[in-house]
């Protein structure tokens, strides 16, 4: 079935730099993207989303980049502080009505002070 | 705006047993979406509701059901526990269905079944 995969379960980077999380899609026909945040103990927060007539967005700190030739999207996060650190899925959204979110496996983020 | 609510916050039950569980949506969604996560399986999607009725069914048995309310409220309710059955299990509302409408959760409710 689709699916919607993150290249690399868990990621670790030094406070203030800045962290770049892969996900890549399957469904060729997705139309909508969305990045969450899940801490520990809480639901996944809602972060950034995109629609697949763009190809890239920004928010504060945070950029989502989508690639849809190679079918990939990604979350850049500037100068990650320690309260960045959590799991982070990608998820999509197919075109029809009443298609479901489907969520990726998720990435944990680490950060060092 | 008050989030999403889910009671309760953790439940445990023996195998066989069933469990209902509870979520109060966003005040104006109208949309209550349901996930089970786990460590193994990730956010797999389990159903949703719009308008009191079921509009998509993920991939689970018959045991899992679920309904809604014309506030909006939602209901799941898992039959004849199996030890598998034990996740977190989350609830979502969004202002309405199809693509292009953000998730909104709430902190889950933690099922353990022995």
């Amino acid at each position: 079935g689709e699916s919607v995969g993150l290249h690399l379960p868990t990621l670790s980077v030094q406070e203030g730099d800045n962290s770049i999380i892969n996900c890549a899609y399957s469904n060729s026909a997705s139309d909508y993207f969305i990045w969450y945040k899940q801490e520990s103990g809480k639901g996944p927060q809602f972060i950034i989303d995109i629609r697949s007539n763009m190809d890239k967005r920004q928010g504060q700190r945070v950029t989502v980049l989508l690639n849809k030739t190679v079918k990939h999207l990604s979350l850049q996060i500037a100068a990650t502080q320690p309260g960045d650190s959590a799991v982070y899925f990608c998820a999509e959204n197919g075109m029809a009505s009443y298609d479901k979110v489907i969520f990726g496996p998720g990435t944990s983020l680490s950060v060092i002070p | 705006k008050a989030g999403v609510t889910q009671t309760p916050r953790y439940l445990i039950k023996t195998r066989g047993q069933q469990v209902t569980l509870s979520c109060s949506p966003i005040s104006g969604h109208r949309s209550v979406s349901w996930y089970q996560q786990t460590p193994g399986q990730g956010l797999q999607f389990l159903f949703e509701y719009f308008s009191e009725t079921q509009r998509n069914k993920g991939n689970f048995p018959g045991r899992f059901s679920g309904r809604q309310f014309s506030n909006s409220r939602s209901e799941m309710n898992v039959s004849t526990l199996e030890l598998g059955d034990s996740a977190l299990y989350l609830c979502a509302s969004s202002e309405s269905t199809g693509t292009g409408r953000p998730l909104h959760f709430g902190n889950g409710t933690r099922l353990t079944v022995t």
